[in-house]
């Protein structure tokens, strides 16, 4: 079983939808990310989040620790939004990353 | 923040050869790390590169097969040696400063 799991793993929506991706993660973290993967290859940390919420944009996303999950929603989606999003957990003495397997996101125009 | 540069972006290499990827920060950082990406696969880490020391190799890797190199605080190379097909993949350097992870565009690499 994985330590950090994403749902779901495609997802096809059209431009304007509201968008969320949920992230699970069984080992103890103090904080999670939100990378942003395009198609080139190159990744974006989109969030680093211990708590709450946080917003850039059309970007929101939500931890809750104590059930340890987080979602990342988009609002007002755009086809340029499409890509793989990965959550990821530092985990322990260096802080190594434990990544999900990615949620491959399509929108459409 | 930090900006990481790679070189190169993408190459094509020949079964057997080495080719030895490059990683610039244009900060000094702490931590440096090498993660492969094999096609349609998550992002697996290689290795922590530290510097004035051995890097330290997660299971799978070995140091004869990816020797890297750390001089200082902001450089560090990946070499992929005698390389075959199935190291064919993204290798992506990444950084951390403070809880902030920072990752470089990717090399693509294709082994023919």
């Amino acid at each position: 079983k994985n330590e950090v799991e994403q749902s779901p793993q495609n997802l096809t929506a059209q431009e304007g939808e509201f968008i969320t991706i949920n992230c699970s993660y069984s080992v103890g973290i103090s904080a999670l990310h939100w990378l942003q993967q395009h198609p080139g290859g190159g990744i974006v940390s989109l969030f680093m989040l211990s708590s709450g919420k946080k917003k850039h944009g059309r970007l929101i996303a939500t931890i809750n620790i104590q059930e340890k999950h987080s979602s990342l929603h988009i609002t007002a989606s755009h086809p340029r939004d499409s890509a793989v999003y990965i959550c990821a957990a530092p985990w322990g003495a260096t802080n190594k990353l434990i990544f999900g397997t990615g949620t491959l996101l399509a929108v459409q125009p | 923040s930090a900006v990481i540069s790679q070189k190169p972006s993408r190459d094509i290499c020949q079964r057997g050869t080495s080719l030895t990827i490059q990683c610039q920060v244009d900060s000094q950082v702490t931590m440096m790390f090498w993660y492969r990406q094999q096609p349609g696969q998550s992002l697996t880490l290689i290795a922590t590169a530290n510097q004035g020391s051995e890097a330290t190799y997660e299971s799978g890797f070995v140091i004869d097969k990816f020797p890297i190199s750390r001089p200082n605080l902001t450089f560090s190379t990946l070499t992929v040696s005698n390389m075959s097909p199935e190291d064919s993949s993204i290798y992506l350097c990444s950084a951390q400063q403070g809880y902030e992870q920072y990752f470089g565009p990717g090399t693509r690499l294709t082994v023919t």
